[in-house]
């Protein structure tokens, strides 16, 4: 069975922390990782997508790094801002096109 | 705003009928993907559509279908409706297949009585 896991479940942090959270994968059959972020009653926007073993994506404050050999990718948030505040989802795609979500991080950064 | 519109908004039903809900992807997106939100799964991926064909499936049930059609929107259809059916369905789409960065339309909020 295939498993996406995030950690933390959730997360507070003050404005202008910086901030990184996990999602574990498995490690074989790696095809590709996708980050979201997700506001609350809106719609999943795509933040990077992630291909090779070492990749590192950057958008502004937000970065991510990824590990295919040990099964992991993480996102970092520089100098936090209220407008950050959303649940970060990531999404493991295998190599036979098996899509797994993780249960997501909510980050709620506090002014 | 996405460029991915996704119709109805919102849909109330009763068990044991049939839906129908449709996306319409971004200009010049071959892909469609479509998700099932429900309160006690996350989300979940249905199938993805390229360029009209079937591309991959992810935990479809067998009472649901979907197709994408040649103007390239895509229909997923519900039938013999469960309560447990209820959940945000999304659709979402790029422009090839993986790995290409997903938009995601606004998702259609299903309630089955």
């Amino acid at each position: 069975i295939l498993n996406v896991e995030q950690s933390p479940q959730s997360l507070h942090v003050q404005e202008g922390d910086s901030t990184n959270f996990t999602c574990s994968f498995p490690s074989s059959n790696f095809y590709a990782l996708h980050w979201y972020r997700w506001e609350t009653a809106k719609s999943p926007e795509a933040l990077f997508v992630m291909t090779l073993n070492g990749d590192e994506k950057k958008k502004g404050r937000i970065s991510a790094t990824l590990n295919t050999k040990e099964g992991y990718s993480y996102l970092y948030i520089k100098g936090s801002q209220p407008e950050d505040s959303a649940t970060y989802l990531c999404a493991f795609i295998s190599g036979t096109y098996k899509y797994i979500f993780g249960t997501g991080t909510r980050l709620k950064v506090l002014a | 705003d996405s460029g991915v519109t996704q119709t109805p908004k919102h849909l109330i039903t009763a068990t044991g009928q049939r839906v129908t809900l449709r996306c319409s992807p971004r200009s010049g997106d071959l892909s469609v993907y479509w998700y099932q939100q429900s309160l006690d799964q996350g989300l979940q991926f249905l199938i993805q559509y390229y360029n009209g064909e079937e591309r991959a499936k992810g935990n479809i049930l067998e009472r649901f279908s979907a197709q994408q059609f040649p103007d390239l929107h895509s229909e997923l259809n519900l039938s013999s409706l469960e309560l447990g059916d209820s959940a945000l369905y999304f659709c979402a789409s790029s422009a090839g297949t993986e790995p290409n960065e997903q938009f995601f339309g606004p998702g259609t909020r299903l309630t089955v009585l």
